[in-house]
């Protein structure tokens, strides 16, 4: 079935640690995006990427970084993780820009 | 300030009956709308869409109202299904620019009780 795979599914975190969560889609998508949702305050974008080997911020970038270098996947990677990066991350694709965006079933973190 | 804002976060609705959902934004330049459910442990999973040049998209027991002098948007399911049970959330994107944002409500707990 196409669509959006994400590990892992849940993982804990030691607080200074880095960790790369992974997201990988089959649909030939050019667009790919990064969202966390935190109680009551929705899905918030962290990055984007309007097709390979491009990128761009989001709302709340900050202590994240990803890359493109390929359609089909698009990591993010927190380089020194903090408890307040504790947080359900979903990855997103859509056919192109503008398009409605179609999420994998999300990465449960929690950093100690 | 949130841009997207839903003002109920839960809704108890009898199976059979409608479930109106609600949505305010204040940035103008939308003009996409859309509506995610999501049930616990999966990702949100896309409902239905309007553009800002429509007032009503029907699709099914789903139909989306938009009303753009009043900046709110609105999702009613009818007739409701138990299965219907999960949060909802609405977004809204202002397609032309860069990175087709999606700006996201806090969500609305749907609980349809049979």
């Amino acid at each position: 079935i196409a669509g959006i795979t994400q590990a892992p599914t849940s993982q804990i975190l030691a607080a200074g640690r880095r960790m790369t969560l992974r997201c990988t889609q089959d649909m030939r998508h050019n667009a790919m995006y990064w969202y966390r949702q935190d109680l009551g305050l929705g899905l918030r974008l962290i990055h984007y990427s309007n097709t390979a080997g491009t990128t761009g911020k989001g709302e709340v970038p900050d202590g994240y970084s990803v890359s493109r270098a390929n359609t089909d996947d698009f990591p993010l990677t927190l380089a020194s993780a903090v408890p307040s990066q504790t947080s359900v991350y979903f990855c997103a694709s859509s056919a192109s820009r503008g398009e409605t965006q179609y999420f994998g079933p999300g990465t449960r973190l929690l950093v100690l | 300030d949130q841009q997207v804002k839903q003002n109920s976060p839960s809704l108890s609705v009898q199976e059979g009956r409608i479930s109106i959902l609600n949505c305010d934004y204040t940035n103008s330049m939308f003009d996409y709308f859309l509506w995610y459910k999501k049930y616990p442990a999966e990702g949100p999973t896309f409902l239905i869409s309007i553009s800002s040049i429509k007032d009503k998209n029907e699709d099914g027991r789903f139909t989306v109202f938009l009303n753009k002098s009043a900046k709110h948007l609105s999702l009613h399911i009818v007739p409701s299904q138990p299965g219907d049970s999960a949060v909802y959330f609405c977004a809204a994107s202002a397609r032309r620019n860069a990175g087709n944002m999606l700006t996201f409500g806090g969500g609305t707990r749907l609980m349809v009780k049979p």
